[in-house]
């Protein structure tokens, strides 16, 4: 079965790192672009980073540029989200998703999600 | 404030066609390929439409989307009760140098 499953959330204070996880099964991420997207409580989708097949070329959304670091481990078909001096906005479900073969931006496979909250 | 404009609600009774709009500008629908997402409670987003109009394996073709100048649209055809679900539109923003979503649109299937 080819799925995406995220791991690292939980609860952290203002101002604390977290490092997410997204592990695929059932494919190989190595030759697509990947994403992070957010969702906070009640809020739709938002943005949050981007990284292409080789690690070579990232983006992130400005509300977490020099806060957050995306990265990727091919080898181990994983992808990662460092996040640092977290704040109470950030609080959301992080989901990791794959571009649709050949696409930068067409999310086609979504992992279930894992929850962040930044609370003191 | 989202970047591309949605209404926030849509419904319609089973077996009706809904329509659901997404306005943007320039630098976002007007040069980039839009893609729609249906999102049921509680799951994660799940691609319905890409590249404007193509559905992705899988998909009914109750669904089908298009694209004119700085609007794209979803049409939901032969409603029914699954249907009921929040709706986003997305596409790449060239000026921003992000990924744009709508609001939303929650439908209702009365």
């Amino acid at each position: 079965e080819v799925q995406l499953v995220e791991s690292g959330g939980g609860l952290v204070q203002p101002g604390g790192s977290l490092r997410l996880s997204c592990a695929a099964s059932g494919f190989t991420l190595s030759g697509d672009w990947m994403h992070w997207v957010r969702q906070a409580p009640g809020k739709g989708p938002m943005w949050v980073s981007r990284i292409n097949s080789d690690g070579s070329s990232t983006g992130y959304a400005d509300s977490v540029n020099g806060r957050f670091t995306i990265s990727r481990d091919n080898a181990k078909n994983t992808l990662h989200l460092q996040m640092n001096s977290l704040r109470v906005e950030d609080t959301a479900v992080y989901y990791c998703a794959h571009a649709v073969d050949g696409s930068r931006n067409d999310l086609d496979i979504w992992g279930q999600g894992t929850m962040v909250t930044v609370s003191s | 404030q989202s970047v591309l404009t949605q209404p926030p609600s849509a419904s319609g009774t089973p077996g009706q066609r809904v329509t659901i709009s997404c306005s943007g500008s320039n630098s976002n629908v007007g040069s980039s390929s839009v893609c729609w997402y249906q999102q049921l409670p509680g799951t994660a987003p799940k691609l319905l439409i890409n590249k404007n109009d193509l559905r992705p394996s899988g998909v009914p073709d109750r669904f089908s989307g298009s694209k004119s100048g700085t609007s794209a649209s979803l049409a939901i055809g032969g409603l029914r009760s699954e249907d009921e679900a929040d709706y986003y539109c997305a596409a790449w923003d060239g000026s921003l140098s992000k990924l744009v979503f709508g609001g939303g649109t929650k439908l209702t299937v009365l």
